[in-house]
């Protein structure tokens, strides 16, 4: 199959705390794998994406880390800011097409 | 750089009507582009793959008669929802790359609202 899961479909934080977004796919040959941010009813903006052989990546408070053995990847933000409220889709590449994992609705409480 | 843009962003049309979308690239070639369908608090789902003159690649499910896809030119993409239907209602994005996959950064157009009614 060429699933991509995600988890959690929402997470609630208080501002400063870190979120964590984990996703599994199912497609070994998949070499590429973006996160993209999306506000309601906007296109998904690239915040981060690593490529299969990097295991972290690192953008200022946006990290991303990949396990290319066990296929799964996640996102961490740190000190989290009201305005990175919104929804939150990884993808994987399996076959040179872009899978989307289900999303997560981040909301970062002031 | 690599601004992708979308025309019409929302349209509305009668139920057994044909509306034309369409993605370009302004300021390069994509050699690649992409069309995704998203309902409400859904994921992105894509339905197809768009290589500059020749036939798109449907994903399974996406039936093909009713979803035209043309990709004359480096810069143009349309897609054709034909004889709509209200679940036709969604938010259709295009995307377009550089590359010859999705394994290159992909460019997101702002998006089409399509409400069939």
């Amino acid at each position: 199959g060429e699933n991509v899961e995600q988890h959690p479909s929402t997470l609630s934080v208080q501002e400063g705390d870190s979120a964590v977004i984990k996703c599994t796919y199912s497609d070994s040959a998949s070499n590429y794998f973006p996160w993209y941010k999306q506000e309601l009813g906007k296109r998904p903006q690239l915040i981060i994406d690593i490529r299969s052989n990097v295991g972290e990546k690192k953008d200022q408070r946006i990290a991303v880390t990949l396990n290319k053995t066990a296929k799964h990847f996640s996102l961490h933000i740190t000190e989290t800011q009201p305005e990175d409220s919104a929804v939150y889709f990884c993808a994987a590449t399996p076959s040179g097409r872009l899978i989307f994992g289900q999303g997560t609705e981040l909301s970062v409480k002031p | 750089g690599a601004v992708v843009s979308q025309h019409p962003s929302w349209v509305i049309c009668k139920s057994g009507t044909s509306v034309k979308i369409e993605c370009r690239s302004l300021d390069f070639q994509a050699t690649t582009m992409f069309w995704y369908r998203q309902f409400p608090k859904q994921s992105l789902m894509l339905m197809a793959t768009s290589n500059e003159g020749s036939k798109a690649t449907y994903e399974q499910g996406v039936e093909k008669d009713k979803f035209l896809i043309n990709h004359a030119s480096l810069t143009l993409s349309t897609l054709t929802v034909t004889s709509a239907h209200p679940e036709d209602s969604s938010f259709y994005i295009c995307s377009a790359t550089h590359g010859t996959s999705g394994t290159y950064e992909q460019y997101f157009g702002p998006g089409t609202r399509l409400t069939v009614t």
